[in-house]
């Protein structure tokens, strides 16, 4: 059973566009979500994350999470070329500390000059 | 700003042959965490860590791989008996707990070794 969930894409945009992306996830017991983004043969490394319910801003990127329907967002406004990479939606059911993350596969970006 | 570091960036090795992967994990985070990916395929949790002992280990994490902190800096994964299906990349990460009461945990990837076996 998948527990993270995100189309792998590629999904192109133009550059200056908003880019969506998209993850659902099945434990609903999750409390923390989190967006990485992965170069190509790099590490993860984090975007944002997100808790509540609703809309979380950080500079270009906005990350939305509905509990009840299960589904995380993260929107990329004014895409550059720079944002190509693949975005990793992560979640885990935090308790304390040490708690690991489910990683879902990442959704390819591409975002074309 | 404080990174987590791992070395080699790149390993070679013979199946059957022991590999030892180092990570000096950010000085004030408490907890570890091991990860590896598959080319190709997702970030699969391995096994964490705090205060010396195993938290949590997956079913990947069995008898071949141990864990260590020998020191108050460095975080060892150590893999006993290499197999074909152990390349991957690995990620050491380590986190820090926010909020006043402990409300969440944000982990830190270091940049990852590289693992081939022959």
């Amino acid at each position: 059973q998948k527990e993270v969930e995100q189309n792998s894409g590629p999904l192109s945009v133009p550059e200056g566009a908003i880019a969506s992306l998209n993850c659902t996830y099945s434990d609903r017991g999750s409390q923390s979500f989190f967006w990485y983004r992965q170069y190509s043969g790099k590490s993860p490394e984090l975007i944002m994350f997100i808790y509540s319910n609703g809309d979380k801003e950080d500079g270009r990127f906005t990350a939305q999470l509905n509990k009840a329907s299960q589904y995380v967002s993260l929107l990329i406004r004014d895409s550059q070329p720079s944002d190509s990479a693949t975005y990793l939606c992560a979640v885990n059911k935090w308790v304390s500390g040490n708690t690991p993350l489910v990683f879902g596969k990442g959704t390819r970006l591409s975002v074309i000059a | 700003e404080p990174e987590v570091t791992q070395t080699p960036s790149h390993q070679v090795t013979q199946m059957g042959q022991e590999v030892i992967l180092r990570c000096v994990p950010i000085s004030n985070h408490l907890y570890f965490y091991w990860y590896r990916q598959i080319l190709g395929q997702k970030v699969e949790f391995l096994v964490s860590f705090y205060n010396n002992e195993i938290s949590e280990k997956s079913e990947i994490f069995d008898d071949q791989f141990s864990v260590e902190r020998p020191d108050g800096s460095n975080f060892t994964l150590k893999i006993r008996s290499t197999k074909l299906e152990d390349s991957a990349m690995y990620f050491c990460a380590s986190s820090e707990v926010w909020g006043l009461a402990g409300e969440g945990e944000t982990q830190y990837f270091g940049p990852g070794t590289r693992l081939l076996v022959l």
